[in-house]
């Protein structure tokens, strides 16, 4: 089973358009996250979720709205896409009771907007 | 100045070689330090994991932290072409909790066969 898993894996779309992308972990985690990846490979947080309470905002434009329905689930939505938003996104999951923090990375969803 | 900084390579070894690569930091008061892998096209998958100043090894991997120059390095001994790949650092900064993992450009690491 996978552990961290987001759809879709592609996502092709216009200037403009709203999509979104799920993002669900069978882990028992209770954080969820979501970075960004351009392509020079910079992995860079976007969001953290604890609990379903938003806990990291990283300068986000507020085009990207995430919402977390329960421990398990971390979406994100983005409006009026724009060809700057076009990277690999990856959500990922933790748990807070250790005091390490060993994040397990979902496959990845690559957004290109033409 | 970056929070986390590697060269980005590309760093080429000559297989069974040993590989080492950098990363160094800024925030003095960082507790956890983490070694990323990453293929091409894939998700990252942690390696290795180090709190405590010295080395951790784990088969062929050896993490090393000095956190009073502020830097960490992973050793790959008997290099694969399969270790060929990106390694991403990771650092959490003080101040917060669990969540702000920071990672450095990744480091291209290519194993010649």
């Amino acid at each position: 089973d996978t552990a961290v898993s987001q759809t879709p894996k592609y996502l092709v779309t216009q200037m403009g358009n709203d999509k979104s992308i799920k993002c669900e972990q069978n882990l028992g985690h209770d954080t969820m996250y979501w970075y960004k990846q351009d392509s020079k490979k910079f992995l860079k947080i976007m969001f953290s979720y604890n609990n379903k309470e938003l806990i990291i905002n990283e300068t986000v434009p507020n085009r990207f709205s995430p919402k977390s329905p329960d421990k398990a689930h971390l979406n994100l939505h983005i409006n009026s896409l724009e060809l700057g938003d076009s990277a690999v996104y990856f959500c990922a999951s933790s748990t807070s009771r250790l005091a390490e923090n060993i994040q397990y990375f979902g496959a990845g969803t690559r957004l290109s907007v033409l | 100045q970056k929070e986390v900084e590697q060269n980005s390579g590309p760093l080429s070894v000559p297989e069974g070689a040993i590989a080492s690569l950098n990363c160094t930091y800024s925030d003095r008061g960082s507790q956890s330090f983490f070694w990323y892998r990453q293929y091409s096209g894939k998700s990252p998958e942690l390696i290795m994991s180090i709190y405590s100043n010295g080395d951790k090894e784990d088969g062929r991997f050896t993490a090393q932290l000095n956190k009073a120059s502020q830097y960490v390095s992973l050793l790959i001994r008997d290099s694969q072409p399969s270790d060929s790949a990106t390694y991403l650092c990771a650092v959490l900064p003080p101040g917060f909790g669990n969540e702000k993992l920071t990672f450095g450009t990744g480091t291209r690491l290519t194993i010649i066969p």
